[in-house]
């Protein structure tokens, strides 16, 4: 399986200021034949379910504010928020799709300073 | 709009069996890859299994192989989830979401329902 992990666990920013979260897999997630990275990352409120955020590592899902952007490739990745926004308190989880079964960072808590 | 509706959880004593249920509508049922995953209280994304769009392949993880079975109806737009032999680390609110392919991100999520599994 696939060991997903992010860093940090915890992380509080000042509104205005930007957050970065990393994830980094026991195994390269970038498959060969198309040089797409199977990465994704969702934004979970409290009481809600998951929201996709970004899927390819780097692409935003339709509807996303432009200051959340993904990077990174083959084992290491990085979701950035550029200028934070009360509403980007949250939990947010990596996940790979590139092999079954599925697997999970174990979220990071993201808070306001 | 895509919905994801999931029902049939609830309190059940270990051993026991539930059948999950998800109704979908607002996009072509049929077309698309289906999942289960779960989060227990206060933990982290876990996924379950998922359902090839006819039916025809189905993937589950280790900690539920040979006791839970996915299944779809596509005439009826509802994905299920059988559990059996449900244990006390099951209690769980399960997701179904759907993808677009086998390998692929969840791009939308029912709202979940919570199964506790308890004495």
């Amino acid at each position: 399986d696939i060991v997903m992990t992010q860093s940090p666990d915890s992380l509080a920013v000042s509104l205005g200021e930007r957050a970065t979260i990393n994830c980094k897999s026991s195994q390269s997630v970038l498959y060969g034949s198309n040089n797409e990275n199977y990465l994704a990352w969702y934004q979970q409120k409290p009481g809600q379910p998951p929201n996709l955020l970004i899927y390819w590592a780097s692409t935003r899902e339709s509807g996303v504010p432009d200051r959340f952007s993904g990077s990174g490739s083959g084992t290491d990745f990085t979701l950035t928020i550029s200028s934070l926004q009360a509403e980007d308190v949250a939990v947010y989880y990596c996940q790979q799709y590139y092999s079954t079964p599925i697997t999970f960072g174990q979220g990071t808590r993201l808070e306001i300073k | 709009e895509v919905q994801l509706v999931e029902s049939g959880g609830g309190l059940v004593q270990p051993g026991g069996s539930l059948r999950l249920s998800c109704a979908a509508s607002g996009f072509t049922f049929s077309s698309f890859w289906m999942h289960w995953a779960r989060q227990a209280p206060g933990k982290g994304l876990v996924w379950v299994s998922r359902v090839k769009s006819d039916g025809s392949s189905t993937n589950y993880a280790d900690s539920v192989q040979g006791r839970f079975t996915i299944s779809r109806d596509n005439a009826k737009n509802t994905l299920y989830l059988q559990m059996n032999s449900l244990r006390v680390e099951d209690t769980a609110v399960y997701y179904c979401a759907r993808s677009s392919g086998a390998l692929a991100r969840l791009t939308s999520w029912g709202q979940g329902t919570l199964v506790t599994v308890s004495s």
